[in-house]
């Protein structure tokens, strides 16, 4: 079946600095892939997405490339700040008659002034 | 624009009681979904819907169960509540049109069995 796979936190960092998340997966066919993002009390927000091989997805600073030969789509971002503390998700669907979205267990970042 | 909005959003129960959480949406979505979210675990589908008057379930649906008699709302009822259903709970909705399409989630139901 599909599986995502994104790699454990906590992630510390401090503003400015450069930011990976990595995420790989596995899926039949073709799948779209995303990545969301879950501040403090909230629920998710679609942070970005791509849905064929080789596209970028970017929103806010971050950006993610659809790598099919790596089966990848690693989460970066080169200055973070504080107000990017929280909880990245990788996801994916892969399609079918339901739609339903496959997810990593998340990473928690934690920006330090 | 409201979204997807969920009620209520903060519960306390005792082992045994029974409760239903409200997912209702204005964006005229086809597809609704129940998650759970537990430290470590991501989040795990409990059930969907396809469209109003079918449900469907998904990875964790025991214990649990769903109607949609109304396109805009997708009820998650908990007939006899054990401490393992304390949790996050996230409903979702989505569009019809393609797999690419994002889901839009609610700001969750914080629930506690006692």
């Amino acid at each position: 079946g599909d599986s995502v796979t994104q790699m454990e936190g906590p992630v510390t960092l401090s503003e400015e600095a450069f930011l990976t998340i990595n995420c790989t997966y596995t899926a039949t066919g073709y799948p779209s892939l995303f990545w969301y993002v879950q501040y403090p009390g909230e629920g998710l927000q679609l942070l970005l997405k791509a849905t064929k091989a080789d596209d970028k997805g970017s929103n806010k600073g971050f950006e993610a490339t659809y790598r099919k030969e790596t089966t990848s789509f690693h989460l970066e971002k080169g200055s973070v700040q504080v107000s990017d503390s929280a909880v990245y998700f990788c996801a994916l669907n892969s399609g079918g008659s339901n739609y339903k979205l496959t997810f990593g267990k998340g990473t928690l970042l934690t920006v330090n002034p | 624009n409201a979204g997807v909005t969920q009620t209520p959003k903060f519960r306390v129960l005792k082992t045994g009681q029974s409760m239903t959480l409200l997912c209702a949406q204005d964006m005229n979505h086809e597809y609704m979904y129940w998650y759970r979210q537990d430290p470590g675990m991501g989040l795990r589908l409990i059930h969907y819907s396809v469209g109003e008057g079918t449900t469907a379930k998904g990875e964790v649906p025991d214990g649990y169960n769903v109607s949609r008699l109304k396109k805009q709302n997708f009820l998650l009822g908990l007939e006899s509540a054990a401490p393992s259903q304390t949790s996050v709970y996230f409903c979702a909705s989505m569009i019809r049109v393609g797999g690419n399409q994002p889901q839009h989630f609610g700001d969750g139901t914080r629930l506690s069995i006692l």
